[in-house]
């Protein structure tokens, strides 16, 4: 398995420029999950989604959309890039909690993130 | 607002000395608590989790302790190698009806010196 795939790893782009981070994951999550990572800080929820057709905000939604058609992708819509939005970018995806059959399933696999630089 | 939060931003360990990364968290109602590694340009790794129902759990060369009645969380990690030097995050699990919804916070880094 290649777990958490996102694309593009770095990007520049323009004040009022759009453009789209892709998420693919082959691991058959149900719940997948877009954060932003700030220098020195941790994580912030943008958006997730619990299935294919289902997605809602989370601690950070402005400037950002996503869609969730398959299982597998999970693409994140910047649609007027400002400066605020230089971060990096994390897709996630996890199993529903009680789904592996373990106590405790909450954890994420993360992809190796997506740097985006607005200027 | 409700936050989990780090006491020391930076440790620097010897190496093969024991490392202690504290976090502390205000939200009452999180039932689980889970602490990711995240070496230099790359996403957070799982280490370890713990449920609320739970004082001690351990994993290899890890151990995790929660305290409730301070709402104090601890990472314990035994001889300390080169290869734990990275930013370690402490994250609860906020109740809701569906999903994993992680809240993080700012993150430790640790440096082990040779």
């Amino acid at each position: 398995n290649a777990g958490v795939t996102q694309t593009p790893k770095f990007r520049i782009l323009k004040i009022g420029q759009s453009m789209t981070l892709q998420c693919a994951q082959d691991m058959n999550h149900n719940y997948m999950y877009w954060y932003r990572q700030d220098p020195g800080m941790g994580l912030k929820l943008i958006y997730y989604s619990v299935g294919a057709g289902i997605t809602d905000k989370g601690e950070v939604p402005n400037g950002y959309n996503v869609s969730r058609s398959t299982t597998e992708d999970f693409p994140l819509r910047l649609e007027l890039a400002a400066p605020s939005q230089t971060s990096v970018y994390f897709c996630a995806s996890s199993y529903p909690s009680g789904q592996t059959g373990f106590a405790n399933t909450g954890e994420l696999f993360f992809g190796e993130g997506s740097r985006l630089t607005v200027l | 607002g409700e936050s989990v939060g780090l006491h020391l931003p930076t440790l620097s360990v010897q190496e093969g000395d024991n490392s202690i990364i504290n976090c502390a968290y205000s939200n009452s109602a999180s039932d689980y608590f889970i602490w990711y590694k995240q070496e230099s340009g790359k996403g957070p790794q799982f280490i370890i989790d713990i449920r609320s129902n739970m004082d001690k759990r351990q994993g290899q060369r890890v151990t995790v302790l929660l305290n409730k009645t301070v709402k104090h969380l601890s990472l314990q990690i035994a001889a300390t190698q080169p290869g734990d030097s990275a930013v370690y995050f402490c994250a609860e699990e906020q109740a809701w009806a569906a999903g994993n919804k992680l809240t993080f916070g700012g993150g430790t880094r640790v440096l082990v010196k040779p």
